[in-house]
């Protein structure tokens, strides 16, 4: 079992629509909640993190930890056709030999259509 | 400013040829980071540098695999004796300071390695 999973979709929703984006965890070690973007043939860019638990707004993105269920999740809202692409999670620990390494989960593919 | 940038974007080998692949991290960053991104999958961590230094090798596949970073920049992996489970598009990555401080990792485009 790897150590973050996450469901591949595909996910297909309509423009405007409400986008749940969720991942699960077994190491109680991370500390740090990525959430990466990743268009077709090219590299991943970060959209937002989180430390630790809680909520983060940043526009229509919504990033959620909850450390006790070992799961976080992204939201967006008003969701447009450029949000198309492919959605990871990633993680890492704050200490340790295995500082700055991140852990992703596969990804999930969201397609937004007009 | 520049990004990262990787060389070859594209690379097709015979299996048991040897690649390197290139990676020029942004300039004057402290943290370099390989990875691994077989189809459909998420990257999984290969090696991280600090500067000139190799300080977590502990992802690399096996013994066919070597990287480094002679002069605390650019960046190459080897790939000795490629075989097919070798296709995948490695990723370089670099953060502004050392693993011991979070950073944003910036990721490059990426070389997509097949093997036939």
């Amino acid at each position: 079992q790897k150590e973050v999973e996450q469901d591949p979709g595909p996910l297909s929703v309509p423009e405007g629509a409400i986008v749940s984006l969720n991942c699960t965890y077994s190491n109680s070690a991370f500390q740090y909640f990525m959430w990466y973007r990743q268009y077709s043939r090219k590299g991943p860019e970060l959209l937002m993190y989180t430390y630790s638990s809680g909520n983060k707004e940043d526009g229509r993105f919504t990033a959620q930890v909850d450390k006790s269920s070992k799961y976080i999740s992204l939201f967006i809202r008003d969701s447009q056709p450029s949000d198309s692409a492919t959605y990871l999670c990633a993680m890492s620990t704050d200490r340790g030999s295995t500082l700055g390494r991140l852990y992703f989960g596969r990804g999930t593919q969201l397609t937004v259509w007009p | 400013g520049a990004g990262v940038s990787q060389s070859p974007r594209y690379k097709v080998a015979k299996r048991g040829q040897d690649v390197a692949l290139r990676c020029d991290p942004i300039s004057g960053h402290v943290s370099l980071f390989w990875y691994q991104q077989a189809l459909g999958q998420g990257p999984e961590f290969l090696t991280y540098f600090q500067n000139e230094a190799q300080l977590d090798k502990s992802g690399l596949p096996s013994d066919r695999f070597f990287a480094e970073r002679p002069e605390g920049s650019v960046s190459t992996l080897k790939i000795q004796r490629t075989q097919q489970e070798d296709s995948a598009v490695y990723l370089c990555a670099s953060s502004l300071r050392a693993a011991d401080h979070f950073d944003e990792q910036f990721f490059g485009p990426g070389t997509r390695l097949t093997v036939l």
